[in-house]
């Protein structure tokens, strides 16, 4: 298995508080992604990286950050938290594009 | 945006029974993957197609890649309840460097 993991792995926040998720990888692949999963939605890309300090948006990125000061931790924060980022958070990591992607566990973020 | 359109959403069958799930976007796509997710884990890569008319077979999966690269099909032979999962296409276009996936479909195959 890719050595990949998420933290948290659960967590409940309050509409308006901040939220970081991470993302820790030990198999020094370039790219590194975050993906949200919704019912009916399948995976949408939030942000991506490819690269320290290198990222770029991907189609649902509005209300979401991003940071990768290293190149095994890609962090996601979610500014202000609200209802509808009530989600699954999945990241991704690649050696390049299109090539096979590995997923971490999930983190399931639920915004009360 | 790209858009890959997956169906059916929902699939319920029995066990022994073929089926085929359907990859379809307006998109040319470098290469399609497919992927499984199982509950509570993240998806894994079950095959990547990459040219045009390409057929791929892993054990009872049968994976085409549709010959203008826009479409692709999962074909499962005798369905075991072990197939039972979250299928995910997921495309990749050179101009872009990330994966756009599929909405899923769901399928449970009763024993």
């Amino acid at each position: 298995d890719a050595g990949i993991t998420q933290s948290p792995r659960h967590k409940v926040t309050e509409t308006g508080t901040p939220v970081t998720l991470r993302c820790h990888q030990t198999e020094n692949h370039r790219y590194m992604y975050w993906y949200r999963q919704d019912p009916g939605h399948g995976l949408r890309l939030i942000h991506y990286s490819y690269g320290v300090k290198d990222t770029d948006k991907g189609e649902v990125s509005d209300g979401y950050s991003v940071s990768r000061s290293k190149t095994e931790d890609f962090l996601l924060t979610l500014e202000s938290a609200t209802s509808s980022q009530t989600s699954v958070y999945f990241c991704a990591i690649s050696g390049s594009p299109g090539t096979e992607a590995f997923f971490g566990q999930g983190t399931r973020l639920t915004v009360v | 945006t790209q858009l890959l359109e997956q169906s059916p959403q929902f699939l319920s069958i029995q066990e022994g029974e073929n089926l085929t799930v359907y990859c379809n976007s307006s998109s040319v796509f470098s290469s399609l993957q497919w992927y499984r997710q199982e509950p509570g884990e993240g998806p894994v890569l079950l095959v990547t197609v990459v040219t045009g008319g390409e057929v791929k077979k892993l054990k009872r999966l049968t994976f085409q890649f549709g010959d203008a690269r826009k479409d692709s099909s999962l074909h499962i032979t005798a369905a075991q309840p072990g197939d039972t999962g979250l299928y995910l296409c997921a495309g990749y276009s050179g101009s872009a460097r990330q994966l756009t996936f599929g909405s899923g479909t769901q399928l449970t195959v009763l024993p």
